[in-house]
């Protein structure tokens, strides 16, 4: 079975320019996330879909980013414009939900000159 | 505010020797732990997990401890293979306040050497 799919892998982009990722998660999981990894950080939550709702969106900083989920399944998440603090790892991670593990893409590493 | 803490970037241990990674939380509604490993250029990989309703979890190697009182997990690698040199994260989530959110500790890099 196909695990968590993101793409680009890596992606590097001018400040002010948008940029967006893509991910497909593990067929059958309801509920979707996006992290943010800084270097030497552990991954810190962008927003939460359950299906095709945003559950919990409270620390994606909505002036510059936005992220949809179309039809309860794949998911992009978007930034425009960037800035040089947005240069971090991407990840995405799907789950069944309750008192179950989240299972991570590969993640994209962004990097904003 | 960090609600999940790992107090110890790195850990060196000799090959067979027992590793133990510790993590610290201050959310008193944490039902739910977990622990990922991480290997550089790849995403977080789940190793093993613990409900609130229990106190230890072992699967193969790897066995996780879980203190509520004191807010505190452990993990417990025996014997250590070199395989497992990586960065480990615990993680936590508290269903009834913020559903199945997980929030990560920094994570420890672990490095066991042959």
């Amino acid at each position: 079975e196909a695990g968590v799919v993101q793409s680009p892998r890596y992606k590097i982009i001018e400040k002010k320019q948008p940029v967006a990722f893509w991910c497909n998660p593990i067929s059958g999981h309801n509920t979707l996330y996006w992290y943010r990894q800084n270097l030497g950080q552990g991954p810190e939550l962008l927003i939460r879909y359950e299906n095709e709702e945003a559950v919990d969106d409270s620390q994606l900083p909505k002036d510059r980013f936005s992220a949809e989920r179309l039809k309860g399944v794949d998911s992009t998440l978007k930034i425009q414009p960037a800035e040089l603090g947005d240069s971090a790892v991407y990840l995405c991670a799907s789950s069944l939900g309750r008192d179950s593990e989240a299972f991570f893409g590969q993640g994209t590493r962004l990097t904003v000159v | 505010d960090q609600q999940v803490k790992q107090n110890s970037p790195s850990l060196s241990v000799q090959e067979g020797r027992i590793s133990i990674l510790n993590c610290d939380y201050t959310n008193s509604m944490f039902d739910y732990f977990l622990w990922y490993k991480k290997y550089p250029a790849e995403g977080p990989t789940f190793l093993i997990s613990i409900s609130s309703i229990k106190d230890k979890n072992e699967d193969g190697r790897f066995t996780v401890f879980l203190n509520k009182s004191a807010k505190h997990l452990s993990l417990h690698i025996v014997p250590s293979q070199p395989g497992d040199s990586a960065v480990y994260f615990c993680a936590a989530s508290a269903w009834e306040t913020s559903g199945s959110r997980l929030t990560f500790g920094e994570g420890t890099q672990l490095t066991v050497n042959p």
